[in-house]
This record gives C-alpha cells, structure tokens and sequence, in this order.
C-alpha cells in the first residue's frame, strides 16, 4: 500500500517552545492529507484537514493559532504546536490517501512530550 | 453526523476466526464501511473496505448486510500479532476524512 511517514516519532520540549512535525506522502502526491491527535487510552480526534496550496480546514474546537498547518507541495504537510504547553502532550497522526480506490494511510504517528 | 458503533473488547482465541461486529446504521448510500487496526503506539493500518459487497483480500473478509447498516470483519485464523484496536469507520469515496469512535479491543489469547 501506499506508504505515509512522520518525522519526528518522538519529540521532548520545553514549555513554551514550538514543535515542528512533518508529515509525508512517499509514494504518490496528496493534495489533501488530515491530521489527528490522540490522548493516551482513546481514540484518534481529527483535528483539521489540510490542503495543498491553501489554507487548512480545523475541525470545532481546535484551536487554528495553536496548531499551524502548512501544506506546500503535493508530498509535505507540517503541523507546528506553537508555545507548547504540557496539555499539548499527545501522539499526532497524519493520513493521506494514496490508495487506487479512496483508502486513507496513516503515518507512524509523533508522540510529543512537553515538559 | 454519527459515528460507527463497536463492541469495546472481545476476546479470541488464537489460530481460531474473529469476527469484529459494526454497527453503522446511519451509513448514506455513497459511503462506504472501512476498517483499520491500530497496533499500541502505531498508526492505523488499513485492512479493507467495501460499499455493498462483501470482499476478500489478504488480511480480512468483510461482510456487509444487505441493508448496509452494519458489517463484520472476519479475521479467520487470528494470531497474537493480531491483538490491536480495530475501528469501522464510514465515509465518502476518495479520502473523504475519518471521524473515529471507540473501536474494539481485540486480545488475542493463546
């Protein structure tokens, strides 16, 4: 199947910082590609969609200044976690769709810690 | 609109088939059902998808009634590299974007 890759897997910062992660389509081009978040012992919870050339879509409650979505080429999309406070802490997924006939893949996920 | 409706865990045992039940009762005509597993700390992983039909592929068969309101996915010999969180989900064709309920816990027992 097509394949999705996140960098970076696990990532430590400072209350405070901004966190930078890059999500990638390896194989095909994707003009849309999603990102989620998930809390330890729940489910995944989709935060925006993002588009390639404009700007991203966020879903009710999330907030758009905290969670920076750029999605400049058809293979790269980043979601930036601006002023990182330790509620931020959580696994962040990406997907994209590759598949020939509208199947989503997810990427490895990044699991962010924020001390 | 309503997300998919999982049992939240069930046990099988291993070399035996599992059968993961899902209910999607408020599914439009043009969704279809998929299903992805999530293994501890990984992403979802695909296994398989359909509209009406049921369908095979490798990994899984996926049986959908008739009225399409809900569906199972069949895992017919489950090992213990199978033990994961599996999710139904719903949506249009063409990476139309997930809401993900619940799913079912799937602890695979020797």
């Amino acid at each position: 199947g097509a394949v999705v890759s996140q960098h970076p897997s696990r990532v430590i910062c400072k209350s405070g910082t901004s966190v930078k992660i890059e999500c990638r389509s390896l194989d095909f081009q994707a003009t849309t590609m999603f990102w989620y978040r998930q809390f330890p012992k729940q489910s995944l919870m989709l935060m925006a969609t993002s588009n390639e050339g404009s700007k991203a879509t966020y879903e009710q409650g999330v907030e758009k200044d905290k969670f920076l979505i750029n999605h400049a080429s058809l293979t790269l999309s980043t979601l930036t976690v601006t002023s990182a406070h330790p509620e931020d802490s959580s696994f962040y997924i990406c997907s994209a769709g590759g598949g020939v006939t509208g199947e989503l893949f997810f990427g490895e996920g990044s699991r962010l810690t924020v001390l | 609109d309503a997300k998919t409706t999982q049992p939240p865990s069930m046990d099988c045992a291993e070399g035996r088939a599992a059968n993961l039940p899902c209910n999607h009762s408020t599914i439009s005509g043009n969704e279809y059902v998929y299903w992805y597993r999530q293994i501890h700390s990984q992403g979802p992983q695909y296994i398989i998808h359909g509209l009406k039909n049921n369908e095979t592929n490798e990994m899984a068969s996926l049986i959908i009634t008739e009225d399409r309101k809900s569906s199972t996915l069949i895992l017919p010999h489950a090992t213990l590299r199978d033990t994961a969180v599996y999710y139904c989900l719903k949506g249009g064709y063409n990476f139309n974007k997930f809401y993900f309920g619940s799913g079912t816990k799937l602890n695979v027992k020797p």
